[in-house]
């Protein structure tokens, strides 16, 4: 069975710019969740999307943005790109929503603003 | 605020040795807490989970031990091996509900041969 995939694997886009990044879940899974790893630091919360809805966001600026599609793939969208938003971008499906729930994570997808 | 934290950035361990990772939380309400294990250029991959109602849980060459008196978790790794390289993390649920983390800063595990 495949596991969660994030396309593109990289991206290079230009400050101002906008960003469209991809994430499949686990066939079954509902709940997506996106999250912004900076080098060298932690994971932080970015969206929470279950069933097509979005449940929750990090403490993220508004030009980021996304939804959930039917069959529960979820897009990332980040409008105005700026430097420091370049990032490791995370994507992870869990089959519930509900606290405990295993989340799988995805291979993520590189994101550097020049 | 509320904070998942790590005592030490960067562990170095001989191979064979057992290795200890140690995470401080903040949020005395958490009742769930994860470890996760990253390698370089790869997603976090699930190590262990713990519920609070519980001191210690035991996985394969892996312990974790939850210390609710003093807000600790750490993570024991029995005889270290070359592939237990990664960025180790704590994880707890997120305020808010849900099943989304909120990640400490990690640690790097270095194993020498």
């Amino acid at each position: 069975e495949a596991g969660v995939t994030q396309s593109p694997t990289h991206l290079i886009k230009t400050r101002g710019q906008q960003a469209t990044l991809r994430c499949s879940p686990i066939s079954g899974h509902t709940s997506v969740y996106w999250y912004q790893q900076a080098l060298g630091l932690g994971l932080q919360f970015l969206l929470w999307y279950d069933e097509g809805e979005e449940r929750n966001r990090g403490n993220f600026p508004p030009r980021f943005s996304g939804r959930q599609f039917p069959n529960y793939s979820s897009e990332l969208n980040v409008n105005a790109l700026e430097l420091e938003d370049s990032a490791l971008y995370l994507c992870a499906s869990s089959l519930g929503d509900r606290a405990g729930t295993e989340a799988f994570f995805g291979q993520g997808t590189r994101l550097t603003v020049v | 605020g509320e904070s998942v934290g790590l005592h030490l950035p960067t562990l170095s361990v001989q191979e064979g040795d057992n290795s200890i990772i140690n995470c401080a939380y903040s949020n005395s309400a958490s009742d769930y807490f994860i470890w996760y294990k990253q390698e370089s250029g790869k997603g976090p991959q699930f190590i262990i989970d713990i519920r609070s109602n519980m001191d210690k849980r035991q996985g394969q060459r892996v312990t974790v031990l939850l210390n609710k008196t003093v807000k600790h978790l750490s993570l024991q790794i029995a005889a270290t091996q070359p592939g237990d390289s990664a960025v180790y993390f704590c994880a707890e649920p997120f305020t808010g509900g849900g099943n989304k983390l909120t990640f400490g800063t990690g640690t790097q595990l270095k194993v020498e041969l």
